[in-house]
């Protein structure tokens, strides 16, 4: 299963508003999850199985989607956000990432 | 503090073999599936594979880059998780993370995602 993110990558600013796209090859159910990645960090996880947040993930990160086409929002971009973020399906193996977005500053 | 710590990964030629560890701490790891995650330089995550709990086998899957050549094993006893890495190629230079996958049992096995990960270890195939 092909996952296809977009944007590759977006410039924004504080307080923004930022969605990113995530789109499987085939209906993947809910079986999704999103990780961050800061520059040379270990990625972290955000959302599970499409919706759930984290323990520890600030409420205004949030996710939705189902089948083939999934969203991540940040609802209003902090300095700490800017990094890449990856989606993953979960639903069947062998395990795929999406190519990953990465948001800027603006 | 729950941690992977991952070990093994230097410099090594192509069609060589290397071994790296993913050492665990501060949990219960029999209980855990472990997946391998890498990334070449300036590129993005590529699952490797993951090996389930021994209470469900301890079976594994690859994706197809590796299959064949990587086995993934699992000490409970010692709390690693080995990468057995052979025939190396260039295209396998990358950061190497471990990964615990948090799941639900009931009503069946279900892997959710990857929650703690390791600092990572390089692998330098040249």
């Amino acid at each position: 299963i092909q996952l296809t993110q977009s944007p590759s990558s977006l410039s924004a600013s504080v307080g923004d508003r930022v969605t990113i796209t995530c789109r499987a090859s085939q209906g993947i159910s809910t079986s999704l999850t999103w990780y961050q990645q800061k520059p040379g960090k270990a990625p972290k996880i955000l959302i599970y199985e499409t919706s759930t947040l984290q323990s520890g993930v600030p409420s205004r990160f949030s996710g939705s989607g189902s089948g083939t086409d999934f969203t991540l929002t940040i609802s209003s971009l902090q300095p700490e956000d800017f990094a890449t973020y990856y989606c993953q399906q979960v639903n069947s193996y062998p395990s795929t990432f999406g190519g990953g977005t990465k948001v800027e500053i603006k | 503090e729950v941690q992977l710590v991952e070990s093994g990964g230097g410099l090594v030629q192509p069609g060589r073999s290397l071994r790296l560890s993913c050492t665990a701490s501060e949990f219960t790891f029999r209980h855990y599936a472990v997946s391998w995650v890498r990334q070449a330089p300036g590129k993005g995550l590529e699952w490797v594979g993951f090996i389930r709990p021994t209470i469900y086998g301890g079976t594994t899957e690859y994706d197809a880059s590796v299959k064949g050549r990587f086995t993934i094993s699992r000490d409970d006893s010692k709390s690693v998780v080995y990468l057995q890495m052979n025939s190396l190629k260039i295209e396998d230079t990358a950061v190497y993370y471990c990964a615990r996958i948090f799941m639900a049992t009931i009503p069946q096995p279900y892997y959710y995602g990857m929650d703690v990960w390791g600092q990572g270890t390089t692998v330098t195939v040249s």
